[in-house]
């Protein structure tokens, strides 16, 4: 079936620090890919998403790009902010049909001063 | 934006006890609602999809006795653990998909809700 593994948390980077959260998946076919942001206290959010091979996906200066040869999504912001400290989360749906998300585990991001 | 309310954010309960997780869509009408567990260092796993007026949908694996799911309001979807054990604890999160454009990507998720059964 479909899975996504991304990087072990939690990150900690000063800030103004580049940012590569790392993530790859299985699925057949060619499914959608998603990063979603969990801030404290608040629910996931989408952050971006690339529906096909080669598209870059691209929000709040985070950008992923959609990599089949390498079946990767890694996430990158070339400058964090405290306030970009939070829980990102790598997803997919699958071109199985159906309304399902697939996620990674969630990497924890710290950004300090 | 849209917001969906869980409740509570966290609960402690005894093994043997039953525990209700209350997921509310604010300022929309959601007729599909999903709920997801997530244990330590594993993925955020689909556990089953809610609809309004109608049974719940379970992904393999998950026991629809234990997991009593309510949709009785486009509004409001209950998760009830019943019978609580320890291999139970685990972090549940619901989201709520709008009617209009509902692509599955353009969820709208709760907080979630970390249970320690004891």
């Amino acid at each position: 079936g479909d899975s996504v593994t991304q990087m072990e948390g939690p990150v900690t980077l000063s800030e103004e620090a580049f940012l590569t959260i790392n993530c790859t998946y299985t699925a057949t076919g060619y499914p959608s890919l998603f990063w979603y942001v969990q801030y404290p206290g608040e629910g996931l959010q989408l952050l971006l998403k690339a529906t096909k091979a080669d598209d870059k996906g691209s929000n709040k200066g985070f950008e992923a790009t959609y990599r089949k040869e390498t079946t990767s999504f890694h996430l990158e912001k070339g400058s964090v902010q405290v306030s970009d400290s939070a829980v990102y989360f790598c997803a997919l749906r699958g071109t199985g049909g159906g309304n399902k998300l697939t996620f990674g585990t969630g990497t924890q991001l710290k950004v300090e001063l | 934006g849209a917001v969906v309310s869980q409740h509570p954010s966290w609960v402690i309960c005894k093994s043997g006890t039953s525990v209700k997780i209350e997921c509310r869509s604010l300022d929309f009408q959601a007729t599909t609602m999903f709920w997801y567990r997530q244990f330590p260092k594993q993925s955020l796993m689909l556990m089953a999809t809610s609809n309004e007026g109608s049974k719940a949908t379970y992904e393999q694996g998950v026991e629809k006795d234990k997991f009593l799911i309510n949709h009785a309001s486009l509004t409001l979807s209950t998760l009830t653990v019943t019978s609580a054990h320890p291999e139970d604890s685990s972090f549940y999160i619901c989201s709520a998909r709008p009617p209009i454009g509902g692509r599955v990507e353009k969820l709208f998720f709760g907080s979630g809700t970390q249970l320690s059964v004891l």
